[in-house]
């Protein structure tokens, strides 16, 4: 099945810092999202990206969806202590009823004040 | 737009007990619902899709007898866990997207934390 590789696994950062984190697929999506998920809550939709080459920023957040499609990236610039949290990478195909997403395994993101 | 709610958000009972958890879009028509089970620091793991109108789909190695799904409305499905044991306790989370065939992203719950005594 499709596999998502999302690196860093982890990231200690000092406040104000710029952060980036990318996920490769061994396949093609046709949809690049990605999530924030805080301590016992859902994930949150950050940024949705829906053709290959797309970039695409939301304030502080901006991803890109590769022209591959098998590869999007998401940069945090300046980043805050609020940004703490687990990011997640997700890709989406569509087709008939399957809209199932595929999540990479996840973002740790620390922020130090 | 496109909030989804999880009820209840937290859910201790003994060992043999079903459990149901409901899933509401509050803004929006969901015609495909997601649930999903996450246990600590690793990633969602899909357990079941399901339509509204019909049965559920469940992902390989999901007990569809275990994991009742309902998708009762376009604004409600529901999760029960049925005669529960402590090996189900985790983090379940609910997501909806609002049309069956178009690219609009999953909107998540905020998740039920089951523990099974």
């Amino acid at each position: 099945g499709q596999q998502l590789n999302q690196s860093p696994q982890s990231m200690f950062i000092q406040e104000g810092e710029d952060v980036s984190m990318n996920c490769t697929s061994s396949s093609i999506f046709n949809t690049w999202l990605w999530y924030k998920q805080d301590p016992g809550e859902g994930p949150v939709l950050l940024i949705a990206l829906y053709k290959a080459g797309e970039l695409t920023s939301n304030g502080r957040l901006t991803a890109q969806f590769g022209i591959t499609r098998k590869d999007s990236f998401l940069n945090i610039s300046a980043s805050i202590p609020s940004d703490v949290g687990i990011y997640f990478c997700a890709g989406q195909n569509s087709g008939g009823s399957n809209y199932k997403l595929t999540f990479g395994k996840g973002t740790l993101l620390t922020v130090n004040p | 737009g496109a909030v989804v709610s999880q009820h209840p958000s937290w859910v201790i009972c003994k060992s043999g007990t079903s459990v149901k958890i409901e899933c509401r879009s509050l803004d929006f028509q969901a015609t495909t619902m997601f649930w999903y089970r996450q246990f600590p620091k690793q990633s969602l793991m899909l357990m079941a899709t399901s339509n509204e109108g019909s049965k559920a789909t469940y992902e390989q190695g999901v007990e569809k007898d275990k994991f009742l799904i309902n998708h009762a409305s376009l604004t409600l499905s529901t999760l029960t866990v049925t005669s529960a044991h402590p090996e189900d306790s985790s983090f379940y989370i609910c997501s909806a997207r609002v049309t069956r065939y178009s690219n609009q992203p999953q909107h998540f719950g905020d998740g039920t934390r089951l523990s099974i005594l």
